[in-house]
């Protein structure tokens, strides 16, 4: 079975960082692009970061280009999303989920963990 | 960057009603498109992908379709299970991908 399971969030203050992390298990973690996907309270999702197999291509939303960095550790089926000059406006659900891509027929998040809140506040 | 624009925020409807959103790439995107099924506190839910392709396990009453700039998620007989909030998403380049604002669909 296929799961993913984030953890790192909680309570920081703006300005501070945060390391949020996925684990990934059931699936061939290293076979597959990875991304995060947010969601401010009471808002709609917002796509964050992608990550390929291998961690040579990464992007990411405008809005955290510069303060955030997602990164990957294969041989720990892990994936990780460092949050740096944190902002109020970043407070939300932070969700990791898989990208399928070719292997499926270029089906896109299939699977999603059950997300981690981080809330940045004074 | 691309821009997905959603119609209708809220769509109000009964069980049994045939529902459609619709959702609008600022450029062409050609079949570059998801949909995604969200209940309150719970992850999304993959529905359709590459604009037409229903998810394995997804019912058959959901189905969408469009290329380019429009594109639709039909739900043929609402049921109650549908009560939820729809995204559409648009993923033509790893690059960038982005959602559409969400349609609440409610009951009537």
């Amino acid at each position: 079975e296929v799961q993913l399971v984030e953890s790192g969030g909680g309570l920081v203050q703006p300005g501070g960082s945060l390391r949020v992390s996925c684990a990934g298990s059931g699936f061939t973690f290293s076979s597959y692009w990875m991304s995060w996907v947010r969601q401010a309270p009471g808002k709609g999702l917002e796509w964050v970061a992608n990550i390929k197999q291998d961690g040579d291509e990464k992007y990411y939303v405008d809005s955290v280009k510069g303060r955030f960095t997602i990164s990957r550790d294969n041989a720990k089926n892990s994936l990780y999303l460092q949050m740096n000059s944190l902002r109020a406006e970043d407070t939300a659900v932070y969700y990791c989920a898989r990208v399928p891509g070719y292997s499926s027929g270029w089906k896109n998040f299939d699977y999603w963990g059950q997300g981690t809140l981080v809330t940045v506040s004074s | 960057d691309i821009q997905m624009t959603q119609s209708p925020s809220t769509l109000s409807a009964s069980v049994g009603d045939r529902v459609t959103i619709t959702c609008r790439a600022s450029q062409s995107i050609s079949t570059w498109l998801a949909w995604y099924q969200q209940k309150p506190g719970k992850a999304p839910k993959l529905l359709i992908y590459k604009a037409s392709s229903l998810e394995s396990g997804v019912p058959s009453r959901f189905s969408g379709s469009g290329s380019g700039t429009e594109f639709t998620l039909t739900i043929s007989s609402l049921q109650p299970d549908d009560f939820a909030t729809y995204y559409c998403q648009q993923y033509n380049s790893y690059a960038m991908w982005t959602f559409g604002q969400g349609t609440k669909v409610e009951i009537k």
